[in-house]
């Protein structure tokens, strides 16, 4: 398996709502990644997980919450979010991530997020 | 800062046509540079990438040129088809472990 899966594909939450955003990979990566993309511009990297362990956050609001339960899985927490928030939300992985590693990231295709 | 520009935001060619897409990165222990293409609704997909020990990589009909002195890299398309059209974002790996990519250049490659 050399894919990057993520479900659901689309979400439509309401702003008290709480949701989950859920990323599947199988390449014996262990580093992961949360990225946020709007119409027209590039991924911007939310979140960097590393041999299950949050390494990078990129000032993330707190109503973001990621978790990482093993090396496969990524999970990201949704709650109390606002209509700015409605995004492409990328999930990503690598085989390892650090200052000597200049490993390929892949992407999954995404779950597209509206916030009413 | 980390910061990586690209041009140009828009690029439309003929069919068969070459196209050049140009970035240029700021943080100087940037390492790793892969290119992706978007498709509309789809992942970044890679199409190719360098690393900052190699100055010119080829696949094909794509390649992907170096100059760590002047901190800029670009992306050569020769003989461009229909199938080519998406956006091709550029991004650079930093000195901080982090991709940072580049605005995306929109290519339509006309019939």
């Amino acid at each position: 398996d050399t894919e990057v899966t993520q479900t659901p594909k689309h979400l439509v939450m309401g702003m008290t709502n709480k949701k989950s955003l859920k990323c599947e990979q199988h390449m014996g990566h262990r580093a992961m990644y949360w990225y946020k993309q709007k119409a027209k511009k590039p991924p911007e990297l939310m979140f960097v997980y590393s041999y299950e362990k949050l390494s990078i956050n990129e000032s993330v609001p707190s109503r973001f919450s990621p978790e990482c339960p093993n090396s496969s899985l990524l999970n990201l927490h949704l709650h109390a979010l606002q209509p700015e928030d409605s995004a492409l939300y990328l999930c990503a992985s690598s085989q390892v991530w650090g200052p000597a590693s200049t490993d390929t990231q892949y992407f999954g295709p995404g779950t597209r997020l509206t916030v009413l | 800062g980390e910061n990586v520009e690209q041009h140009p935001s828009t690029l439309s060619v003929q069919e068969g046509d070459s196209a050049v897409i140009k970035c240029t990165y700021s943080d100087s222990a940037s390492n790793y540079f892969p290119w992706y293409k978007q498709e509309l609704g789809k992942r970044p997909q890679l199409i190719i990438d360098i690393r900052s020990n190699v100055g010119e990589k080829k696949d094909q009909r794509i390649a992907v040129t170096l100059n760590k002195t002047a901190k800029h890299f670009s992306l050569h398309i020769t003989e461009t088809q229909p199938e080519d059209s998406a956006v091709y974002f550029c991004a650079a790996y930093t000195g901080f472990q982090k991709l940072v990519f580049g605005t995306g250049t929109r290519l339509l490659v006309s019939p």
